[in-house]
């Protein structure tokens, strides 16, 4: 987990409620990943971004947000149009380029009551 | 279009008996690699990864895997397993051409049993 945080641990929030989820990382790396994860379904890309100022949708965009203004930072905002908030989110940085393997952050859980 | 199949959900072990945690892809051009391991409530860390070169690749706690292109499979293995690695592995692919991200697999449980 180490060079990428992500805060907080735990978030509990009301439906109808926007939450941005928070992922910094100290590594230089270019790319930096969204996930969601839910039992039995493995990971599930959000959004991603190779490069500051420009992001990418991935198969589960509907109902999230995404910016990149620095390098170290890229938040996630859950909006009140994702119908299925609660999961465990992660957060993931790479070198740019194909080889490089990720790294994750420790992960958000996310409950919507 | 890329995909990673993790045949089994669960795979169960005895103590210091030989595991093997199975995955197969499919890719457009050559594959890239990887495997994770996921204790509860954390991240995923990186285990091992193949780019290119010998098909047997080593990595961390003593996991190996083999990458068997006629199989397009990527087997991931340990001669004795620990009650310790016993976890949520994650087998994930991407290809060396176009620009697309790692798609992992759905993940297999791991259980060692002392």
């Amino acid at each position: 987990d180490g060079g990428i945080t992500q805060s907080p641990k735990y978030l509990f929030r009301k439906e109808g409620q926007n939450v941005t989820l928070s992922c910094e990382q100290n590594l230089n790396h270019d790319a930096m990943y969204w996930y969601r994860q839910d039992p039995g379904q493995g990971l599930r890309l959000i959004y991603y971004s190779q490069i500051v100022n420009d992001f990418q949708k991935g198969d589960i965009a509907e109902g999230y947000s995404v910016s990149r203004e620095k390098k170290e930072s890229f938040p996630l905002t859950v909006t009140s149009a994702q119908k299925n908030p609660t999961a465990f989110y992660l957060c993931a940085s790479s070198i740019e380029g194909k080889r490089g393997e990720q790294y994750f952050g420790p992960g958000t859980r996310l409950t919507v009551t | 279009a890329q995909s990673v199949a993790q045949p089994e959900d669960q795979v169960n072990v005895a103590e210091g008996n030989p595991l093997t945690v199975k995955c197969t892809y499919s890719v457009s051009g050559n594959p890239y690699l990887f495997w994770y391991v996921q204790y509860p409530n954390r991240g995923l860390q990186f285990l091992l990864k193949y780019i290119t070169g010998d098909n047997l690749v080593k990595g961390s706690y003593g996991f190996e895997a083999e990458f068997n292109k006629s199989q397009t499979s990527f087997h991931l293995k340990k001669p004795s397993a620990l009650v310790s690695d016993s976890a949520l592995y994650f087998c994930a692919v991407r290809s060396n051409s176009g620009n697309t991200p790692l798609v992992f697999g759905k993940g297999t449980r791991l259980s060692v049993i002392a």
